[in-house]
């Protein structure tokens, strides 16, 4: 079945600087990679998805690569601020109709002013 | 751009009792929505899959008969916790999707706990 991994160590980082979290999976590239924002006790918003025949996407401060040889995606928030702090999650899906995400771990990031 | 809304965001209820949390698509229908459990500093673990007037699909290692899923509209999913105990205090997340690739919405959240 398929593994997503992502580094369960928080992020803290200086306001201003890039934070940069990484996604690898295991198995078989799907069809579409997305990221989402979770802040405690709240559900996951949706932020940037990025299909299998895609390089890179981009969103105001947020950037996402997606490289299916290594199995990876990196996630870029660019000039940092205090209220990106959060936990970031890493999920794939595999396209179908109906389909089903299946969720990273998540890692936590801590913009510092 | 599609919302969906969950209630309650939070219940309270005694150890044997059942509880309904429900989830719906507000502007837009929905045959398919999915119900996701998340435990403290874990991440989302997908619980079962909710289809319009049909049986849900369960996760392995899902009771079905202890997490009953209703959909019986295109904008109403519902989640019974049957018989509840301390252990499923849980945040309980569903979610619904636009076809096409244009991410997966999630209601807020209901945080149950069991005492």
């Amino acid at each position: 079945s398929q593994k997503i991994e992502q580094n369960s160590e928080a992020l803290n980082i200086q306001e201003g600087k890039t934070a940069t979290l990484t996604c690898n999976y295991t198995n078989y590239s799907p069809a579409y990679l997305q990221w989402y924002r979770q802040d405690p006790g709240r559900g996951p918003v949706f932020l940037l998805l990025i299909r299998e025949n895609e390089k890179e996407k981009r969103k105001e401060r947020l950037k996402v690569t997606f490289d299916t040889t290594l199995k990876q995606s990196l996630f870029h928030i660019t000039a940092s601020q205090p209220a990106d702090s959060a936990t970031y999650l890493c999920a794939l899906d595999m396209g179908a109709a109906g389909n089903k995400l299946t969720f990273g771990g998540g890692t936590r990031v801590l913009v510092k002013p | 751009g599609a919302v969906v809304s969950q209630h309650p965001s939070w219940v309270i209820c005694k150890s044997g009792t059942s509880v309904k949390i429900e989830c719906r698509s507000l502007d837009f229908q929905a045959t398919t929505m999915f119900w996701y459990r998340q435990f403290p500093k874990q991440s989302l673990m997908l619980m079962a899959t909710s289809n319009e007037g049909s049986k849900a699909t369960y996760e392995q290692g899902v009771e079905k008969d202890k997490f009953l899923i209703n959909h019986a509209s295109l904008t109403l999913s519902t989640l019974t916790v049957t018989s509840a105990h301390p252990e499923d205090s849980s945040f309980y997340i569903c979610s619904a999707s636009l076809a096409g690739g244009y991410g997966y919405t999630f209601g807020s959240g209901t945080r149950l706990t069991v005492v």
